[in-house]
């Protein structure tokens, strides 16, 4: 079982430029996360997508797009990079349906610097 | 959403108790989360406490949650140096994770 992959580990960008970034899932579980970390800031949650076929803003959305692809997997897209962007990315996904099922999982992050 | 608070940094000598402290401020929270960070690191999951608990004990690690002040505090027992992490404590908001903006234990020899 690899839980929650997450690629690139690592990426560097111009300002401008756009990238997707990757997070897979193999728990089958219902809800997927994209939080970004940020020194001093904690954990800010960008888009969440409660279901396949559904996805909704978060705390911090602008600047971001994301598709719910199918139950596995959930992609953060930047259509043109800002160096407000360089930040740790996480995803992280829960399996839903109860109370008993709120623990959220996370992937390994993506580090994202824009120049 | 709602507040979730912590101090920001602690330090301990090995060997020592560690207490790391939150607050949050969403009364109908049903579970409380402690995660942790190594450097370089994803969140993992430590434990976690359901409302109607008033402690739960894992290990070297104590959850005590005083639902009346919501106030939530995980206790490292014979603190490592291994345990020199960020320590997250989260609530649920209703359809994601609330995060406090993380506690830095520093463990010192």
């Amino acid at each position: 079982n690899a839980g929650v992959t997450q690629t690139p580990k690592f990426q560097v960008l111009k300002t401008g430029q756009s990238m997707t970034l990757q997070c897979a899932q193999d728990m089958n579980h219902n809800s997927m996360y994209w939080y970004r970390q940020d020194p001093g800031m904690g954990l800010r949650l960008i888009y969440y997508s409660a279901s396949e076929g559904t996805t909704d803003k978060g705390e911090v959305p602008n600047g971001y797009n994301v598709s719910r692809l199918n139950k596995r997997e959930f992609s953060l897209r930047l259509e043109s990079a800002a160096p407000s962007q360089t930040s740790v990315y996480f995803c992280a996904s829960r399996a839903g349906g109860g109370l008993a099922a709120n623990t959220q999982y996370f992937g390994p992050g993506t580090r994202l610097t824009v120049l | 959403g709602e507040d979730v608070e912590q101090s920001l940094f602690l330090s301990v000598r090995e060997g020592d108790s560690s207490v790391i402290n939150c607050t949050y401020t969403d009364s109908s929270s049903t579970y409380l989360y402690w995660y942790k960070q190594e450097p370089g690191a994803g969140l993992q999951l430590l434990t976690y406490i359901f409302s109607n608990m008033d402690m739960k004990q894992d290990q070297r690690l104590t959850v005590l949650l005083n639902k009346k002040d919501k106030h939530l505090s995980l206790r490292i027992a014979d603190t490592q140096t291994g345990d020199s992490a960020i320590y997250f404590c989260a609530d649920y908001s209703g359809y994601a994770l609330n995060f406090g903006k993380g506690t830095s234990l520093l463990v010192t020899p």
